[in-house]
């Protein structure tokens, strides 16, 4: 059972655009959603993250816009550029017994045109 | 500084073989984890370790054994390897508890021929 849903699978996005990527989760339990970013022979890095008790969270062009009814959060990057172009994965966790572990979205990819 | 490392970056070893990646934390983290990546870059926990002991372990064939000699350090050792162990495999570690912002190695890709 996938607990994460992330689309779409691949984007292709002009400079200057706005990328969007979707996530849905179905644990009502998740606290805690990250957006990491992955380039090409690197491990995947902290983009921006939010907790339920907001609906939004803005650093710099990137974007969480987050509806707890819907269990549905998505990343929004403005002005996108070429060197955005790299695998984007949601996430979610919860906090149990004193720890906690991620998971993922199958992860987009993100290609910015120049 | 690296602040999380892990090696070799690439390891490529035939059917059988028994192999080791290593990982080592400089952030003074209480928990660690093993992900596998596969080659639709899909990113799946194997094992988690706070404070040395072992907390998860996803449904991972008992031929991967992680080894936690001190809350700085987790190994994977990997038996009798086999085609479909090929992947990258992923160190990172958190903070713990409420705290589950992780920060990811550089990854070791495994090829097994």
């Amino acid at each position: 059972q996938q607990q994460v849903k992330q689309s779409p699978q691949s984007l292709i996005v002009q400079k200057g655009g706005i990328s969007i990527i979707n996530c849905a989760y179905e644990n009502t339990a998740f606290d805690y959603f990250p957006w990491y970013q992955q380039f090409p022979g690197k491990g995947p890095a902290l983009l921006i993250a939010i907790r339920p008790d907001v609906s939004e969270k803005k650093e710099g062009r990137f974007t969480i816009s987050f509806n707890k009814s819907a269990k549905q959060f998505s990343l929004h990057i403005m002005d996108s550029q070429p060197g955005d172009s790299a695998t984007y994965f949601c996430a979610a966790s919860m906090v149990n017994s004193g720890y906690s572990t991620l998971t993922f979205g199958k992860g987009t990819m993100l290609l910015v045109s120049p | 500084d690296t602040a999380v490392s892990q090696t070799p970056k690439y390891l490529v070893t035939q059917m059988g073989n028994d192999k080791s990646i290593k990982c080592e934390q400089n952030l003074g983290h209480d928990t660690m984890y093993w992900y596998k990546q596969d080659s639709k870059k899909f990113l799946k926990i194997m094992f988690s370790y706070n404070n040395k002991e072992l907390i998860i372990n996803e449904t991972v064939p008992n031929r991967f054994s992680p080894k936690s000699p001190d809350k700085a350090h987790l190994n994977l050792h990997i038996n009798s390897l086999e085609l479909g162990d090929s992947a990258v495999y992923f160190c990172a570690s958190s903070p713990g508890g409420w705290k589950t912002e992780a920060f990811f190695g550089q990854g070791t890709r495994l090829t097994v021929v």
